[in-house]
């Protein structure tokens, strides 16, 4: 079975700081890996996607995300946070052939000015 | 596209009343998921179809829900009789299976739903 861990339900930071938002998961089989973001009163949009192409990961609005097998992590990073950024943050892990997605349970990223 | 479609946006309502939430897919995709959100229990899948066919409805709570897929462009979830304890958002998703590739699902805005 496949399952997520996001450490921290909330991360704050200043404004050009660097965010980190870190997530672990367990899988049996190959993941593929997901960074959703969340924007308050609004549904779930993908940042960004593992699915074993190439170990780091370029998404939308500057994320990245780095997948570490050895690790079992694949971590959300910005080198520079904005205001806008301000959401919650959702770590999801999906086996090869499998539809469900398995969410962490989220970390809600501050940025203060 | 339009993206997922869901309907209502916001919902309230009295205990033991009946409620439908309505979801439109992305034209094409032949995969469709519902969740329920809740500050408690985060995210959680409800029931996914293929096809229009229920694949997995393990995560429905209980008979009083119920999800059907008529056709392929239109879903619904239905709560009879509603509780307050069933108040939480809830976003339909759907995916287009690529048969390989990690599918990406693509939510719609939610239906918040509030039972007093």
């Amino acid at each position: 079975a496949q399952s997520v861990t996001q450490l921290g339900s909330h991360v704050s930071v200043s404004e050009g700081a660097l965010v980190l938002l870190r997530c672990n998961y367990s899988s049996s089989v190959p993941p593929y890996l997901f960074w959703y973001v969340q924007y308050p009163n609004q549904g779930l949009q993908l940042l960004l996607k593992y699915t074993s192409a190439a170990t780091l990961v370029k998404g939308i609005n500057g994320f990245e995300a780095e997948f570490k097998k050895s690790e079992t992590s694949f971590h959300l990073t910005k080198p520079s946070a904005h205001m806008s950024d301000a959401a919650e943050y959702f770590c999801a892990v999906k086996g090869t052939g499998f539809q469900k997605l398995v969410f962490g349970t989220g970390t809600r990223l501050l940025v203060s000015p | 596209d339009a993206g997922v479609i869901q309907s209502p946006r916001h919902e309230v309502t009295e205990m033991g009343q009946e409620v439908t939430l309505r979801c439109k897919p992305i034209s094409g995709h032949d995969y469709l998921f519902w969740y329920r959100q809740t500050m408690m229990r985060g995210l959680e899948l409800l029931i996914y179809f293929n096809n229009n066919v229920p694949i997995d409805d393990s995560g429905m709570p209980e008979d009083r829900f119920s999800a059907k897929m008529p056709n392929a462009s239109f879903s619904t979830l239905k709560i009879q009789p509603s509780e307050p304890r069933d108040s939480a958002v809830y976003f339909c998703a759907s995916s287009l299976s690529s048969g390989g590739a990690g599918d990406t699902q693509y939510f719609g805005p939610g239906t918040r739903l509030t039972v007093l």
